[in-house]
């Protein structure tokens, strides 16, 4: 079956650094997402990769190995507005996109 | 970037009725989407949004339940049929635009409580 960890809570401090990862095992992959989510709002796109490596968005990097099935999301210079869920989706060999459960992370000041 | 805009962004219905909620893109859409998110939750997709013709539902999502229609390429309906509390949950519409990498943007959700 079609399966993707992350961890379900994490906590860290403001200006921080915290790591979110990701493991997936689907049927093919056609890259990988993630997105964030405020609380009673729609998710929004941070980042896709497809590749092995890193990419950097400004605060945000996502790191991927496809040999490992594995991603992480780093978010740097913890700002209390990065509190919030982060959700971890692969898009598998149908171009379905398969979902994590979300990683709800708190700052704390 | 696309606005997704949605309607209703909440309601309230009784047992056994039915809500219509609507989904407008204001750009040329690839593909469109329906989800439901049960609170602290992740998305379950219930169908993909096909333009003129069914759509194409998730295993436990049926087209009596959830109807959904989509006259054009911009624009989608998703009906929750005669409803229970379970049902009680937000819905999402997504699209995706252009080519890869296909990612998703989410429309504000809509609210759906069922008493």
């Amino acid at each position: 079956g079609q399966n993707i960890d992350q961890p379900t809570e994490m906590t860290a401090t403001e200006g921080a650094i915290v790591q979110i990862n990701c493991t997936y095992q689907t049927s093919g992959f056609n890259g990988l997402f993630w997105y964030q989510q405020h609380a009673g709002e729609a998710p929004t796109f941070l980042s896709y990769n497809v590749l092995d490596g890193l990419e950097e968005k400004g605060r945000f990097s996502s790191f991927l190995s496809r040999s490992k099935g594995y991603s992480y999301l780093l978010l740097k210079e913890l700002q209390m507005k990065d509190s919030a869920s982060y959700l971890c989706a692969v898009m598998d060999s149908n171009y379905q996109l398969i979902w994590g459960a979300g990683t709800k992370l708190i700052i704390k000041p | 970037s696309a606005v997704i805009s949605q309607k209703p962004s909440r309601d309230i219905c009784q047992r056994g009725t039915s809500l219509t909620i609507q989904c407008q893109v204001d750009s040329q859409v690839t593909m469109m989407f329906w989800y439901r998110q049960q609170p602290g939750q992740s998305l379950t997709l219930i169908a993909t949004a096909n333009q003129g013709s069914e759509a194409t539902y998730e295993s436990g999502f049926v087209i009596d339940k959830f109807p959904i229609s989509r006259p054009n390429l911009t624009f989608s309906t998703l009906t929750v049929s005669n409803m229970s509390p379970e049902d009680s949950s937000i819905y999402l519409c997504s699209a995706t635009f252009g080519t890869e990498p296909y990612e998703q943007y989410f429309g504000p959700g809509t609210r759906l409580t069922v008493t």
